[in-house]
């Protein structure tokens, strides 16, 4: 059984541009979650996606979208960056979109925007 | 809106003593609980829950306790080891709702 990859590790932009992250989930999961961790705070809901549509959208701009395939992994893009997307980004697994159900973080991928 | 709260940056305890992280609310919503463990370059990983319905929940050396009144809960965690040493979140969340809410942590060290 995997857990949970993220990939990139890290990465750096510049302001303006676009940006993909991607997550694999844990074998047997059909729900992602993404969040955002900025320095110093703790995570922040982004969305969340179960079977492919999205469950739920934190108070993040129409500019930071996803979607979820059907072998459940997940991507987050983010368009124009701007200089406070600059963050550790996690995804997070689980068995049905309820919260109740254990999450099971990533690494994380840094995002540094200049 | 921070509507989940751990206003202790940090936290020292001598190895074998008992290390007590707090965290504070301000959603009434909030009805399930958790705390979450982070070491350094690894996601976040879970500890342990508590509903609303109850007051308590003991897993091992971890126990949560939750006052509802007073929109506070608490880890005890007894007796500290040199391995709890990480950072604690403390996350609530609606038990039909999603979005999580995280606090900024407590980065809890053990010394041996």
């Amino acid at each position: 059984e995997t857990g949970v990859t993220q990939s990139p590790t890290h990465l750096i932009k510049t302001r303006g541009q676009q940006v993909t992250l991607r997550c694999s989930s844990q074998s047997g999961h059909n729900t992602v979650s993404w969040y955002q961790q900025a320095l110093g705070q703790g995570p922040q809901f982004i969305f969340q996606y179960y079977r492919e549509e999205e469950n739920g959208r934190g108070n993040f701009p129409p500019r930071f979208s996803g979607l979820q395939f059907p072998n459940y992994s997940s991507e987050l893009n983010v368009n124009a960056l701007e200089l406070d997307d600059s963050a550790l980004y996690l995804c997070a697994s689980s068995l049905s979109g309820r919260a109740v159900n254990e999450q099971f973080f990533g690494p994380g991928t840094r995002l540094t925007v200049l | 809106d921070q509507q989940v709260k751990q206003n202790s940056p940090s936290l020292s305890v001598q190895e074998g003593r008992i290390s007590i992280l707090n965290c504070d609310y301000t959603n009434s919503m909030f009805d399930y609980f958790l705390w979450y463990k982070k070491y350094p370059a690894e996601g976040p990983t879970f500890l342990i829950s508590i509903s609303s319905i109850k007051d308590k929940n003991e897993d091992g050396r971890f126990t949560v306790f939750l006052n509802k009144s007073a929109k506070h809960l608490s880890l005890h965690i007894v007796p500290s080891q040199p391995g709890d040493s990480a950072v604690y979140f403390c996350a609530a969340t609606p038990i039909n709702n999603n979005d999580m809410r995280f606090g900024a942590g407590t980065r809890l060290t053990v010394k041996p």
